[in-house]
């Protein structure tokens, strides 16, 4: 019964450098999204999608990507790593209904 | 746009006593969703309760319940008899309806609760 599964736990990068965040999820879930949480803040909307093939931003996008080519993955990738993209990561996947069911978070370090 | 505000940064309460934690909303749509999720020191997100717009009773699950204020527009979480284990961050947050919003949720700053023994 996983659920929602990311990867890695932890990350640190270097200015500069590049990373993909993975996220697949085993509950046949259409729709799927990539929040971040800075220090003591709500979640923010990065990107979501609404099916395989299919994607579109959220509220904080800029220097990220996505990608959704089946069901089950939503890999976030982040190019050119800067010291504003130190947050924890999550995704998450829901299906027509109520709730949002999050993965355990990605905490990464830019420095 | 919707727009979520919980004005309590840090709450404190007793054990075994109850606590109500602040949630307003505004948004210009007559169909949404109201949720709450938990998020302890570990810092998964853990859902505990959702209310729809036109849900005429309030939603209960075991110790929690939302005290749903439509006029008000406010959404508040109740927890009864407070557990040590209850010591988290909460996050109220909305949808729109679920054929524009595709679920996406907006999120408030979230309320630090702390449970003394």
């Amino acid at each position: 019964n996983a659920g929602v599964t990311q990867t890695p736990k932890f990350r640190i990068l270097k200015i500069g450098q590049s990373m993909t965040l993975q996220c697949t999820q085993d509950m046949n879930h259409n729709y799927m999204y990539w929040y971040r949480q800075d220090p003591g803040m709500g979640l923010k909307l990065i990107y979501y999608s609404v099916g395989a093939g299919i994607t579109d931003k959220g509220e904080v996008p800029n220097g990220y990507n996505v990608s959704r080519s089946t069901t089950e993955d939503f890999p976030l990738r982040l190019e050119l790593a800067a010291p504003s993209q130190t947050s924890v990561y999550f995704c998450a996947s829901s299906g027509q209904g109520p709730p949002l069911h999050f993965g355990n978070g990605t905490r990464l370090t830019v420095t | 746009a919707q727009k979520i505000t919980q004005t309590q940064p840090g709450m404190f309460v007793q054990e075994k006593e109850a606590v109500t934690l602040d949630c307003t909303y505004d948004t210009s749509d007559p169909s949404y969703g109201l949720f709450w999720y938990k998020q302890p020191s570990s810092g998964e997100m853990i859902f505990l309760i959702y209310q729809g717009s036109y849900d005429q009773q309030n939603a209960t699950e075991g110790r929690y319940s939302l005290n749903f204020q439509k006029a008000r527009k406010s959404a508040n979480l109740v927890i009864s008899a407070s557990q040590l284990g209850d010591s988290a961050m909460y996050f109220c947050a909305m949808r729109g309806p679920f054929s524009t919003s595709y679920g996406k949720l907006t999120f408030g700053q979230g309320t630090i609760l702390t449970v003394h023994p």
